[in-house]
C-alpha cells in the first residue's frame, strides 16, 4: 500500500463548478501538507500549503487537512478552463522527505 | 525572474554513457532536490541537499549520483544509465525557514525527459 493514494481520475467538469480533490495518507507522523498543479509538460506550481489541520483559503482555492482521518481535500470555486491540470497532493514529516500522490488530471469543460 | 533551470530539456542516451543532467537555481536557496516521474507512480525522490556539501538519499537513489559544491548547482550523474532510468526528471528548491519551514519543494525546474535505449 502507497503511504499516500490519490484517486488518478481522469475528472472532468464544466465551467464555474466546485472541483473537489482529496487525498488519504497512512502515515500519522506527516504534519505539512501541500498541493501542486503541474500543466502537460511543465514543472509542478506549489498552490497551497498546510501546517497540521484546519483549513487554508486562497482566493478560488481552500485546502483542508483532517489528520484524525488521515485525509486532505483541495477545493477550486468557479472553475475555470484555465485551472484544467494535473493536481498532486504532497506531504511530509519534520524532515527533507517529500511524498506525493500520484496526481489527479482535472479537465474543465467551456 | 526567480527560476529553477534545467538541461537539457530533453535527452536519448544509450545504456551505459555516463550522463549529467544540470540545475542551476538564481534564488540563492539552500535546500534542492531530485525527483523523477512516471505514470501511475507520480514523483520519488532521488537525492536532496540541504546546503553545500550535505546531501543524502531519497527513496529511490540506487543508479544516480549527485553533488553539490556550488549552492546554485545541484547536478544529476547517471554513471551507466539503463532503460528503466526512462523517465521524466524535475529539480526543486527552496529555502524551507520561518512559517513555510515545511516547504522544501516550492519552485520546480521545467523537467527533463530521458530515454535510455
Amino acid at each position: 500500500q502507497k503511504e499516500v493514494e490519490q484517486d488518478p481520475g481522469p475528472l472532468s467538469v464544466p465551467e464555474g463548478a466546485i472541483v473537489s480533490l482529496n487525498c488519504t495518507y497512512s502515515n500519522s507522523a506527516f504534519q505539512y501538507f501541500m498541493w501542486y498543479r503541474q500543466y502537460s509538460r511543465k514543472g509542478p506550481e506549489l498552490l497551497m500549503y498546510t501546517y497540521s489541520s484546519g483549513n487554508k483559503e486562497d482566493g478560488r482555492f481552500t485546502a483542508q487537512v483532517d489528520k484524525s482521518s488521515k485525509y486532505i481535500s483541495l477545493f477550486i470555486r468557479d472553475s475555470q478552463p484555465s485551472d484544467s491540470a494535473t493536481y498532486l497532493c504532497a506531504m511530509k514529516e519534520d524532515d527533507y522527505k517529500l511524498s506525493f500522490g500520484a496526481g489527479t488530471t482535472v479537465t474543465v469543460r467551456a | 525572474e526567480a527560476q529553477v533551470t534545467q538541461n537539457p530539456r530533453y535527452l536519448i542516451t544509450v545504456t551505459g554513457k555516463k550522463l549529467t543532467v544540470t540545475c542551476s537555481q538564481n534564488m540563492n536557496h539552500e535546500y534542492m532536490s531530485w525527483y523523477r516521474q512516471d505514470p501511475g507512480l507520480g514523483l520519488r525522490q532521488i537525492y536532496y541537499s540541504m546546503n553545500v556539501e550535505v546531501t543524502d538519499k531519497g527513496d529511490v537513489p540506487e543508479g544516480y549520483k549527485v553533488s553539490r559544491k556550488e549552492k546554485r548547482n545541484f547536478p544529476l550523474i547517471l554513471e551507466s544509465p539503463s532503460p528503466n532510468q526512462t523517465s521524466l526528471y524535475f529539480c526543486a528548491s527552496s529555502t524551507p525557514t520561518g512559517a513555510a519551514r515545511g516547504v522544501t519543494e516550492a519552485f520546480f525546474g521545467q523537467g527533463t525527459r530521458l530515454t535510455v535505449v
